[in-house]
């Protein structure tokens, strides 16, 4: 099982160029999960499905676009980059639905760098 | 703004002996409380889950919640320098789909 795939694992972008992070998972999760991990801040959300075919904005949705594409992908676009969002980026998804418990189950992450 | 607080450290023990991390959070809705391990350029993975007040153990492992105190802590006995890692406080919110994330303790083990 792969579990949860991203891609790119690397990426460098100049300020204003657009991009899509793609992250699909094969566990049959129905919740996806981005976020993105900066030094001493910990992981911040950036958006969520909590099931296929909807979306929420997360702490820090700004500058971003989410599509949920299919229960198994969910991808993340930064339309113009700035500087602020040179960041590793994860993917994470998660079995839950409405009232259960469970735990994220991460991808290998994006390091992505603006210049 | 809901918040999961951790102390940042760095945590240094030697190897042998217990390791203590706390956590707070602000959302009292919260149900669900989970300790991730991340080893430095890898991403998170989880260690344990706590949804009931008290303690839970998982061999080397013990997760402890208050929830009348909003606090969630982990405890590692015999702490090993595999143990060198971020470990990361996260906390399912009151509307049971958003997990929000400590800054993370850094604990570093000396052989």
């Amino acid at each position: 099982n792969a579990g949860v795939t991203q891609t790119p694992k690397f990426q460098v972008l100049k300020t204003g160029q657009s991009m899509t992070l793609q992250c699909a998972q094969d566990m049959n999760h129905n919740s996806m999960y981005w976020y993105r991990q900066d030094p001493g801040m910990g992981l911040r959300l950036i958006y969520y499905s909590a099931s296929e075919g909807t979306t929420d904005k997360g702490e820090v949705p700004n500058g971003y676009n989410v599509s949920r594409l299919n229960k198994r992908e969910f991808s993340l676009r930064l339309e113009s980059a700035a500087p602020s969002q040179t960041s590793v980026y994860f993917c994470a998804s998660s079995g839950s639905s409405v009232g259960a418990l469970s735990p994220l189950h991460f991808g290998n992450g994006t390091r992505l760098t603006v210049t | 703004q809901k918040e999961v607080e951790q102390n940042s450290g760095p945590l240094s023990v030697p190897e042998g002996a217990i390791a203590s991390l706390n956590c707070t959070y602000s959302d009292r809705g919260s149900q669900s409380f989970f300790w991730y391990r991340q080893y430095s350029g890898k991403s998170p993975e989880l260690i344990m889950f706590i949804y009931s007040n008290g303690d839970k153990e998982d061999g080397r492992f013990t997760a402890q919640l208050n929830k009348a105190s909003q606090y969630v802590s982990l405890l590692i006995r015999d702490s090993q320098p595999s143990d060198s890692a971020t470990y990361l406080c996260a906390v399912i919110d009151t509307g049971g789909f958003k997990t929000i994330f400590g800054a993370g303790t850094r604990l570093f083990v000396k052989a």
